[in-house]
């Protein structure tokens, strides 16, 4: 079945960038989606690109996409410590209507 | 706009009881996701709902049901409850099925079975 595997853990200095990466092994993936978890909360949509795009960016997030390798990655330029949370990839399929097929986050910690 | 509401927010149950969760769509929105959120699976899909029909079922037993109603909100029951079961209940809603929308989360429901 589908896949969707992120490191566990990122530590990085505030004011750094932030490099979060995910990948995934469905081939019919056509949505590919950032959520970030803070504590006690549920999760907010930070960012999506469609499958046939290379790159999209907003703000200070950049997402890259490489779909020959099936690799994602979520960039955070100038890092803050309110950007301390769990980051989530996710992945949709056309034909899945709107299931979703998570990661298991990665943990941003952003010292000062 | 308010957002996706659920309710409530903490449960504590023992072995064996049922359980019913509540989640508000916002305002328009028509599909409802669930979610189940726990330390060792993760966020695992558990069913959709759009216009009152199912549309997609993850892979749970059938002590997990769902059912949603003609103004979109949604409900969702597990009987006998397991241990293994306590876990974050997400919902998310969404303005139509299929295609991209975004799916915006409420805050969940914590369940914690003892």
């Amino acid at each position: 079945g589908e896949d969707v595997e992120q490191s566990l853990f990122l530590s990085v200095r505030e004011g750094d960038s932030s490099v979060i990466n995910c990948t995934y092994t469905d081939s019919s993936s056509t949505y590919l989606y950032w959520y970030k978890q803070e504590p006690g909360a549920g999760l907010q949509l930070l960012t999506y690109i469609f499958s046939n795009m290379d790159m999209k960016q907003d703000q200070r997030l950049t997402v890259l996409l490489n779909k020959k390798d099936k690799h994602l990655s979520l960039r955070i330029a100038d890092t803050q410590t309110g950007d301390s949370a769990i980051y989530f990839c996710a992945e949709k399929s056309d034909n899945a209507g709107n299931m979703l097929t998570f990661g298991g986050g990665t943990r941003l910690m952003v010292k000062p | 706009k308010a957002g996706v509401t659920q309710t409530p927010r903490y449960l504590i149950k023992t072995r064996g009881q049922q359980v019913t969760l509540s989640c508000s769509p916002i305002s328009g929105h028509r599909s409802v996701s669930w979610y189940q959120q726990t330390p060792g699976q993760g966020l695992q899909f558990l069913f959709e709902y759009f216009s009152e029909t199912q549309r997609n079922k993850g892979n749970f037993p059938g002590r997990f049901s769902g059912r949603q109603f003609s103004n979109s909100r949604s409900e969702m029951n597990v009987s006998t409850l397991e241990l293994g079961d306590s876990a974050l209940y997400l919902c998310a809603s969404s303005f139509r099925a299929g295609f991209y929308n975004e799916q915006f989360f409420g805050p969940g429901t914590r369940l914690t079975v003892l």
